[in-house]
């Protein structure tokens, strides 16, 4: 089990540029999670979906930002057009079913200068 | 508005100094909590679901309890290598799976 991986681990973009973020999930787990992870807010949920249908993006900050989950094994969280607010670490989860606990990828850190 | 608060921000221990950190939450309704630990540049790592009032959970030298109120991570003659960010995360009753998280503690365990 390779766990859930993430691409790129970091990203530079200046403002304005389109960034996509890449997401495997483990095989067999039905949940996929996008988190955003910044000093002062801490990890926030952006988006879930649950067997490859979006179930909440209420935390998906503003239309800039969408995501997608083509089939069971991929998912990407695109910025467009990115700004310098957006810079932090995005994070990629997934979990079996509703109750248990997740597996967090490694994370990609975004830098919008 | 459904809150997870956990305290301290930051602890510093001197190795074999055991202490406990707290998370308190305040959701209408829980269906369970979970505990995880996050090294620098990492993602967290999952370490403990409690799921009622009174039950306990341990893990070497972790233990995690659960009130209906908070939750306390309890460390026994901690390690340097203990050292780490511990997250504290509630998911409601009812919802489909998402994490409610606090901000954690960040533990430092000097030698």
């Amino acid at each position: 089990d390779a766990g859930v991986i993430q691409s790129p681990r970091h990203e530079v973009t200046e403002m304005g540029q389109e960034v996509t973020l890449r997401c495997k999930p483990i095989s067999g787990h039905d949940y996929l999670f996008w988190y955003r992870q910044t000093m002062m807010r801490g990890l926030e949920l952006l988006i879930y979906f649950n067997n490859n249908v979006p179930i909440d993006d209420s935390g998906m900050p503003e239309d800039r930002f969408s995501a997608k989950m083509p089939n069971a094994s991929f998912s990407t969280l695109k910025i467009q057009p990115s700004e310098p607010r957006d810079s932090a670490v995005y994070f990629c989860a997934s979990r079996r079913d509703s109750f248990y606990g997740y597996t967090f990828g490694s994370g990609t850190r975004l830098t919008v200068v | 508005e459904d809150q997870v608060t956990q305290s301290p921000e930051a602890l510093r221990l001197q190795e074999g100094e055991s202490s406990s950190l707290n998370c308190s939450y305040t959701v209408s309704g829980l269906r369970g909590l979970f505990w995880y630990r996050q090294d620098p540049g990492k993602g967290p790592e999952f370490l403990f679901t409690l799921y009622s009032a009174g039950e306990e959970k341990e893990k070497e030298r972790l233990k995690a309890t659960l009130t209906k109120k908070e939750s306390f991570l309890h460390i026994t003659a901690p390690k340097p290598e203990d050292s780490a960010t511990y997250l504290c995360a509630v998911q409601m009753r009812g919802s489909q799976g998402n994490l409610i998280f606090g901000k954690g503690t960040k533990l430092s365990v000097k030698p």
